[in-house]
């Protein structure tokens, strides 16, 4: 069955470095692959997304990867601040449905 | 979420009891979606519709039920069959492209 891993342990870093968070799938030949931010207790809130044919895709401080080789995707917040404190979503989709994991927790401190 | 609103925002449930939460969109966007979020899993879906009067089951479909009887609105029902019902249950609709997802705020179910 397809599967969708992020690291489930939250990733800690100091303001102002950058944080990257690790998306793997099997099992699925996505088209595309979305990440979100969720907030405590709120609903997801799109960030990006990146087609199969694309290698790299930037939005400000975020830059995300996708490797359909490895099946992975790398998403990079650059000169973190402690707003950027969240959960991260990975889900990649195809034909209008998506395949969420399970989100990292990034805590910035300042 | 802005163009969505989900209610209520708490819901208590007691034991036989069919409850059902609110969904509704002025996004004009066909598609709608209902997600159930538990701690530590992905969200994971229970029913989808592309078009008014039209669904299909998600991934947990087993004691939901649904109706899209207009655009806007896609109400979720949690019957006494869902032996586990306690979640955070997310409400989505996907633009004319079916590829982002924009998300309500969500309703946190309980049972007494």
């Amino acid at each position: 069955s397809q599967k969708i891993e992020q690291n489930s342990e939250a990733l800690n870093i100091q303001e102002g470095k950058t944080a990257t968070l690790t998306c793997n799938y099997t099992n699925y030949s996505p088209a595309y692959l979305q990440w979100y931010r969720q907030d405590p207790g709120r609903g997801p809130v799109f960030l990006l997304l990146i087609r199969e044919n694309e290698k790299e895709k930037r939005k400000e401080r975020l830059k995300v990867t996708f490797d359909t080789t490895l099946k992975q995707s790398l998403f990079h917040i650059t000169a973190s601040q402690p707003a950027d404190s969240a959960t991260y979503l990975c889900a990649p989709g195809n034909t209008g449905k998506l395949i969420f994991g399970q989100g990292t927790t990034l805590q910035v401190k300042p | 979420d802005g163009g969505i609103t989900q209610s209520p925002k708490y819901l208590f449930r007691k034991e036989g009891q069919n409850v059902t939460l609110s969904c509704e969109q002025n996004l004009n966007h066909d598609a709608m979606y209902w997600y159930r979020q538990d701690p530590g899993q992905g969200l994971r879906l229970i029913y989808y519709s592309q078009i008014v009067n039209d669904f299909q089951k998600g991934d947990i479909a087993e004691g939901y039920s649904v109706s899209r009887e207009k655009k806007e609105s896609f109400p979720l029902t949690v019957t006494s069959a869902q032996k586990n019902p306690t979640a955070f249950y997310l409400c989505a609709t996907g633009d004319d492209k079916r590829e982002t997802q924009y998300f309500g705020p969500g309703t946190r179910l309980l049972v007494l």
